[in-house]
């Protein structure tokens, strides 16, 4: 089974903090996704990589910053944190092939006071 | 550009019957099409998918979903319906063009017993 793991599931920080959240994939995929999920808003991608230390921007990129050293781990950098930035963030991996699904793990609630 | 609408924010339904959650789409090209669930808390699970072939998709969990080009629609359906199939449905299209996918907002689904 795939597995997509996040650093952590619930995170508390204070505004202006910078915030490190890690993603790490088992299976080999290409491309990772950083969305924030939001009440009403569904999922909105953030950035995403189909490559490592290759990044695109997504709909949401302002006040975010990713890194990607390893093919299997992709890092989300809240350079300084805001109350606005308070979601739950998934990551997600699949293979580069049009047909693949993506595999996603089980979150993290990011409260920002 | 590439969109997803789920028309409907809530659907409820007696455990036992029918449930149908709506999806429509708009692409431009071939559509590449996904059902996720999300339980509380946790992050997305995939259920199915159209690539191509049989409008008649069936994945995990006794769902199947039903693709239509000219109503440009993929609705999830399953014959009869559980409480524990209550939960966060999301309707997504992948972008071939840019290596994204782009989801629906979600439509909850309640099955009452």
């Amino acid at each position: 089974d795939v597995k997509v793991t996040q650093s952590s599931r619930y995170l508390v920080k204070r505004t202006g903090e910078k915030v490190f959240l890690e993603c790490v994939q088992d299976m080999d995929h290409e491309n990772m996704f950083w969305y924030r999920q939001d009440p009403g808003l569904g999922l909105r991608l953030i950035y995403f990589s189909y490559d490592v230390k290759m990044k695109e921007k997504g709909d949401i990129p302002e006040g975010y910053s990713v890194s990607r050293e390893k093919k299997e781990r992709f890092s989300l950098i809240l350079e300084s944190a805001s109350t606005n930035q308070t979601s739950m963030y998934l990551c997600a991996s699949s293979l580069l092939s049009f047909s693949h699904e993506q595999y996603f793990g089980p979150g993290t609630r990011l409260t920002v006071t | 550009a590439q969109s997803v609408a789920q028309p409907e924010d809530q659907v409820n339904v007696a455990e036992g019957n029918p449930l149908t959650v709506k999806c429509t789409y708009s692409v431009s090209g071939n559509p590449y099409l996904f059902w996720y669930v999300q339980y509380p808390n946790r992050g997305l699970q995939f259920l199915l998918k159209y690539i191509t072939g049989d409008n008649l998709v069936k994945g995990s969990y006794g769902f199947e979903a039903e693709f239509n080009k000219s109503q440009t629609s993929f609705h999830l359906k399953k014959p009869s319906a559980l409480v524990s199939d209550s939960a966060l449905y999301f309707c997504a299209v992948r972008d071939i063009n840019f290596n994204k996918f782009y989801f629906g907002s979600g439509t909850k689904l309640n099955v009452k017993p």
